[in-house]
């Protein structure tokens, strides 16, 4: 069935340093690839996303990483801030549907001063 | 406004009333989507509209779930005779398009609580 999942409920990393976050897939189907970031009392926030046809996408102090032979996503981030602390979700979405998202159940990231 | 926006924030009702959740998207946007997210939770599709239609509505729970949307814009999520087991966030979400590369928006959410 379709399901998004991540690895680690919890991600504790010091400021300053990098942060990766996994996210497998099971929909191989799945061509359209998003990361959002939501803070406590706030609906998620776009980070970056990124097609089936690419392997990896940059953008401001983050980068994603798509492998489709094991179904693998991670979000990078760069010199984490504290002002990143927060909840990230990845979600897939086949684009041949109507673009409903499928989420995996998060990853909070702590980061510690 | 220049994000979605939802209304009410939060909203305590008893079980077995009915409850109305607002949804304004973000002007221009012609797609809708509404979700769910349960404490600890990632989100749950419920409902997508193109315009003022809903050509997939495969993730309402139950019939007690309805929703609507009226001029392209606003969308109503109903939910009637409430459960506890109702309670949760519903979020609200916009995007210029449907399908692939259209990022949705979303709003700050619902929190609905079911006593």
């Amino acid at each position: 069935g379709e399901s998004v999942g991540l690895h680690l409920p919890t991600l504790s990393v010091q400021e300053g340093d990098n942060s990766i976050i996994n996210c497998a897939y099971s929909n191989s189907a799945s061509d359209y690839f998003i990361w959002y970031k939501q803070e406590s009392g706030k609906g998620p926030q776009f980070i970056i996303d990124i097609r089936s046809n690419m392997d990896k996408r940059q953008g401001q102090r983050v980068t994603v990483l798509l492998n489709k032979t094991v179904k693998h996503l991670s979000l990078q981030i760069a010199a984490t801030q504290p002002g990143d602390s927060a909840v990230y979700f990845c979600a897939e979405t086949p684009l041949s549907n109507t673009g409903k998202l499928i989420f995996g159940q998060g990853t909070t990231l702590q980061v510690k001063p | 406004g220049a994000g979605v926006s939802q209304s009410p924030s939060n909203k305590v009702t008893e079980k077995g009333k009915d409850v109305e959740l607002r949804c304004d998207p973000i002007s221009g946007h012609t797609a809708l989507y509404w979700y769910r997210q349960s404490l600890g939770q990632g989100l749950e599709f419920l409902i997508y509209f193109q315009g003022n239609s809903a050509p997939d509505k495969s993730g309402l729970p139950s019939d007690r779930f309805s929703a609507e949307r009226t001029g392209g814009s606003v969308s109503t999520l109903t939910i009637q005779r409430t459960q506890q087991e109702d309670s949760a966030v519903y979020l609200c979400a916009s995007s210029p398009g449907q399908g692939g590369k259209n990022i949705q928006y979303f709003g700050a959410g619902t929190r609905l609580s079911v006593l």
